[in-house]
Formats: C-alpha cells, sequence, structure tokens
C-alpha cells in the first residue's frame, strides 16, 4: 500500500487567484491521478501525472487551467488558474500501487468565493 | 467504454442489519473492480478488491463483493452494520484508467 498525504486539506481562495495543491507518496510510484469531486458527485479524472513527461490530460480538463508538476517519483502538484466559483469542488490526488489500486489523499476541500 | 452504475443514491439501514450495496459495470474484458468508501471529510479507502478467481472477495471492516460475470454486478455485502459504516460507498472499474460509480450514501438509524 501507499500512504498519500496532501495539502493544504482545505483553503478558501478570491475569485481570480490560483492554488497549489501538493501531493506527497510514501514510496516510488510511476503514475499519480489528479481527481475533482463536485459536491455530491462522484470522481472525475483530470489527468494522469508520470514523472518525467507531460502529464495526459481527460477531455474538458486543459493544462493551461489545471497545470500538473511531477518533478520526481514521490511528489506531484496541481494548480487551479484563475479560479472562479464554479472550481469549488474537492480535489483528490491518487498514487498507482500495482495490480490496478489506487491509493487516495484525504483531499483538498477549495471554495472559491 | 468502461462505465460503473450504482442503481442507489441513499440507503438507510438499522444498526445491526445486513447491507448490500449494488453495483453493475461494463467493461470489454474482466474487469479490475474495487469498492471504496469515503468517511465525510476524508479520502478514499479501498476496502476491497477483485482481479480474478474466486468470485467472493473479502475486504476489510467485515465487507465482502461478490463478482458474478453473468450479471455484471460486482455487489458489497456485510452481514450487520455499525454505526460508523455511515459513509459514501464508491464502486470503481479499471485500474490506470479507473472509472467511479456515482456513489451510494449509507445512513445507520440507531
Amino acid at each position: 500500500s501507499a500512504v498519500i498525504s496532501q495539502k493544504p486539506s482545505r483553503d478558501i481562495c478570491q475569485r481570480g487567484t490560483s492554488l497549489t495543491i501538493q501531493c506527497q507518496v510514501d514510496s516510488q510510484v510511476t503514475m499519480m491521478f489528479w481527481y475533482r469531486q463536485q459536491p455530491g458527485q462522484s470522481l472525475t479524472l483530470i489527468a494522469t501525472a508520470n514523472q518525467g513527461s507531460e502529464a495526459t490530460y481527460e477531455s474538458g480538463f486543459v493544462i493551461d487551467k489545471f497545470p500538473i508538476s511531477r518533478p520526481n517519483l514521490t511528489f506531484s502538484t496541481l494548480t487551479v488558474s484563475n479560479m472562479s466559483p464554479e472550481d469549488s469542488s474537492i480535489y483528490l490526488c491518487s498514487a498507482h500501487g500495482g495490480e490496478g489500486i489506487q491509493y487516495f489523499g484525504a483531499g483538498t476541500r477549495l471554495s472559491v468565493l | 467504454a468502461q462505465s460503473v452504475t450504482q442503481p442507489d443514491i441513499h440507503i438507510t439501514v438499522s444498526e445491526g442489519a445486513s447491507l448490500e450495496l449494488r453495483c453493475n459495470y461494463s467493461y470489454g474484458a474482466t474487469p479490475y473492480l474495487f469498492w471504496y468508501v469515503q468517511s465525510p471529510g476524508q479520502g478514499l479507502q479501498l476496502l476491497l478488491k477483485y482481479f480474478s478467481g474466486d468470485t467472493l472477495v473479502q475486504g476489510i471492516k467485515g465487507f465482502e463483493a461478490e463478482f458474478k460475470r453473468s450479471q455484471s454486478s460486482f455487489n458489497l455485502r456485510k452481514p450487520s452494520v455499525h454505526w460508523s459504516d455511515a459513509a459514501e460507498y464508491f464502486c470503481a472499474v479499471g485500474g490506470n484508467d479507473m472509472r467511479f460509480g456515482a456513489g451510494t450514501r449509507l445512513t445507520v438509524k440507531p
């Protein structure tokens, strides 16, 4: 298994600003993932982040809005740029732990005013 | 394309009663199937997984799930629910490309 530390755990931000969310894994992993969970909804994959390559974004998500870094095998960041109230969500990172399993962080609860 | 359906948005059971949460999937091959639980304010915790072999899989916290290929189902069960089981439960299919169901919110009555 893998332990995922995500921060901040929550934040309240002003419209037009940006927030960077950090995700730290306690072991080296090839693949990390970023999800959005809108209030009362399921998880939607934003992008897959592999070390040493550009993140792969799902339909409806673009790099300019959600830039991702993956500088090494234990760390990734997701930035939510130029935020609007519609970006208010829970953002979750996960790490691929082998056998198709993903291990999740506790999430970042973002409110945009 | 793979997809997951959880037909029940919200289920209420009494403490000590049995529980079954439904999950149906669509997948082109033998799927990797998962159940996750999300307690309020928390991330997702893996309850159990199915890859192959025995179709009845045991998980943590006393949960089990049965894979039925003929019904494309992977229902989650627990014989006796505890108040601490109140949470959101997500069924998921796939591995690297994991797709989640909409979730089932479980309320436990005293």
